[in-house]
């Protein structure tokens, strides 16, 4: 079945800095991927769409220039989190249209910790 | 834009007992429905999905839901719960059209006690 993989399942960093998470489908092409947040016992919130090849699509209330997502390939979309701070600790998801089975894919997320 | 309801926060259910968790979406076109299950700590999980034909769709353990296109609705059931279904269970609807990304509900946290 399809397979997205999502990396690093989780990280440490110090506000200020920057951190990339990786997504990437394994056995099919992602021509739309989309990235979601989850807060400790909350629901799903999309932030965006991202689109192989153009500019991804932000969900209101969604900064852009902090929430960088780039979709260089129909397999890869990253999800920079750019000046980190407390507040962006977050499990964040990504997710890709499979057109199979399930219909959608999700990775294992990532839980982001900035101290 | 399309919302997704689920009325039920936190469910609290004997062992043995019946469920069902409701689920109503507010968009007016073709839409594909959506139940996911999260155990504590670990990810999404697709119980069951609509996407068409016969609105009665059964999911792995044991789980169904119905789609009554009327109502806007996809409510949850099983039968008889076990403690293992302990987990929050999250609705989720898509138009049925291109690459659009799915809306969740905000969730339904299930206790279920021996």
């Amino acid at each position: 079945g399809a397979v997205v993989s999502q990396h690093p399942s989780w990280v440490i960093c110090k506000s200020g800095t920057s951190v990339k998470i990786e997504c990437r489908s394994l056995d099919f092409q992602a021509t739309t991927m989309f990235w979601y947040r989850q807060f400790p016992k909350q629901s799903l919130m999309l932030m965006a769409t991202s689109n192989e090849g153009s500019k991804a699509t932000y969900e209101q209330g969604v900064e852009k220039d902090k929430f960088l997502i780039n979709h260089a390939s129909l397999t890869l979309s990253t999800l920079t989190v750019t000046s980190a701070h407390p507040e962006d600790s977050s499990f964040y998801i990504c997710s890709a249209r499979d057109h199979g089975v399930s219909g959608y894919t999700f990775g294992s997320g990532t839980r982001l910790t900035v101290v | 834009a399309q919302s997704v309801s689920q009325h039920n926060h936190h469910v609290i259910l004997s062992e043995a007992a019946s469920l069902e968790l409701g689920c109503n979406y507010s968009y007016g076109g073709t839409v594909n429905l959506f139940w996911y299950v999260q155990y504590p700590g670990q990810h999404l999980q697709l119980l069951l999905k609509y996407f068409s034909g016969d609105p009665l769709v059964k999911g792995i353990k044991g789980f169904e839901a119905e789609f009554i296109k009327s109502k806007f609705s996809f409510n949850l059931r099983k039968p008889s719960v076990q403690w293992s279904d302990t987990a929050e269970y999250f609705c989720a609807v898509t138009r049925n059209s291109g690459n659009t990304p799915l809306v969740f509900g905000k969730g339904t946290r299930l206790s279920v006690i021996a």
